[in-house]
């Protein structure tokens, strides 16, 4: 099994749409999450950080499950800006270490 | 959030020879990592690169192919030695500000 899993989509959807990925990891002593954006032939940028109690960040929700060892993130009202793969990372125990293991991404595509 | 700066950005080389690249960030960092993207594929860690130590190399990654430097807390370099076009990828690195932002690459192709 995978560290980290992703489906790599392409979800393909219209303006407006809601979307959800999910994103589940193997160790379940890993304590931080991410969800990170790339776009094509870019770096990847940080989208937001994943908190236990879930966050939400304007139109971005992103939920922890540790039970069930995944993490989601949630896209309302998508825009055509949306379209990009997004990448979740998980830090890579033992402890609360930097190290980071990334998801291969689920790519978004929204079209008009 | 701190500004990582890559050189080179790209560039083509011959296989056998080596590279390196420099990442440079404008404030005092104590880790820094270095990635490996490969064509449609996801980051993959190759070292962690602290100051003043060795830098710490994951499994499948080795020195004597991927040396590093970490001469102070805002400079680091990776080399790519030896290279073949297996090492054809995109070589990040990234610095833990917390979390971890990354410099914007270096497209590395291999004839």
């Amino acid at each position: 099994r995978k560290e980290v899993e992703q489906d790599p989509g392409p979800f393909n959807v219209p303006e407006g749409a809601t979307v959800a990925f999910n994103c589940t990891y193997s160790n379940s002593a890993s304590q931080s999450f991410f969800w990170y954006r790339q776009d094509c032939r870019k770096e990847p940028k940080l989208l937001m950080s994943v908190y236990s109690s879930g966050n939400e960040d304007g139109r971005f929700t992103a939920q922890l499950n540790r039970a069930s060892q995944y993490i989601s993130l949630l896209i309302r009202d998508s825009k055509l800006s949306d379209s990009a793969t997004y990448l979740c990372a998980v830090n890579k125990p033992p402890g609360n270490t930097d190290k980071l293991i990334f998801g291969t991404g689920t790519r978004l595509q929204v079209f008009p | 959030s701190a500004v990582i700066s890559q050189k080179p950005s790209r560039d083509i080389c011959q296989r056998g020879t080596s590279l390196t690249i420099q990442c440079q960030v404008d404030s005092q960092v104590t880790m820094m990592f270095w990635y490996r993207q490969q064509p449609g594929q996801s980051l993959t860690l190759i070292a962690t690169a602290n100051q003043g130590s060795e830098a710490t190399y994951e499994s499948g990654f080795v020195i004597d192919k991927f040396p590093i430097s970490r001469p102070n807390l805002t400079f680091s370099t990776l080399t790519v030695s030896n290279m073949s076009p297996e090492d054809s990828s995109i070589y990040l690195c990234s610095v833990d500000v917390p979390p971890q932002h990354f410099g914007d690459g270096t497209r590395l192709s291999i004839l």
